[in-house]
């Protein structure tokens, strides 16, 4: 089983560059999310979605976009990339039952310059 | 909105039994979960509280009580393997919505 997979898993872009994190699962899970890692500061929501055609924002959701068009696929668009989006990005997908139970991707590394 | 808070490090030796302490606040609750994360990993899921108690999972257990909007992860038998950051996590919605603590960096001294 793959799981959760994420692709690049390294990216360096240069300040104003836009470029996508491609997720996507296997498991026909209904919710996905993305996360980024910083140092010290844990595991911070960006955008979820809680099925096909429906997004809505976490935490920390500027300067990202996302959408859902199937079940599987849940894409991560950074517009225009700034140095304090420097970060791990982990998307992660849970079939939303009673424990809600996330799968977590292996993680996108991004430098921005 | 929500907030976690938990101990940003906890050393320990091996064998030894180690208490992870998590309090929230959340205008809403369904769950306290807890995840742990080797290296800068995937974080993998331990265990999840909807009720008050406690729940056991081999040498790993996790408490909740509701009124005092406070869990621990207790992890006894501490291994070397354990060294690992511990993040407790409220879901707050339906639909697996989580908001994550800042995270514990466990350290397991030989």
């Amino acid at each position: 089983n793959a799981g959760v997979t994420q692709t690049p898993k390294f990216q360096v872009l240069k300040t104003g560059q836009s470029m996508t994190l491609q997720c996507a699962q296997d498991m026909n899970h209904e919710y996905m999310s993305w996360y980024r890692q910083d140092p010290g500061m844990g595991l911070r929501l960006i955008h979820y979605s809680v099925g096909a055609g429906i997004t809505d924002q976490g935490e920390v959701p500027n300067g990202y976009n996302v959408s859902r068009s199937t079940t599987e696929d849940f894409p991560l668009r950074l517009l225009s990339a700034a140095p304090s989006q420097t970060s791990v990005y982990f998307c992660a997908s849970s079939y939303g039952g009673a424990n809600g139970e996330l799968f977590f991707g292996e993680g996108s590394r991004l430098t921005v310059l | 909105g929500q907030s976690l808070e938990q101990p940003s490090e906890v050393t320990a030796v091996e064998g030894a039994i180690v208490q992870i302490n998590c309090t929230y606040q959340t205008s809403g609750f369904y769950g306290l979960s807890w995840y742990q994360q080797h290296d800068g990993g995937a974080p993998t899921f331990l265990s999840y509280n909807a009720l008050d108690g406690l729940e056991e999972t081999g040498r790993f257990s996790s408490f909740l009580s509701r009124s005092d909007s406070y869990g621990y992860l207790l992890l006894q038998e501490l291994q070397m393997k354990d060294s690992a950051s511990y993040f407790c996590a409220v879901r707050g919605g339906q639909g697996g919505k989580l908001i994550f603590g800042q995270g514990t960096e466990l350290s397991v001294k030989p």
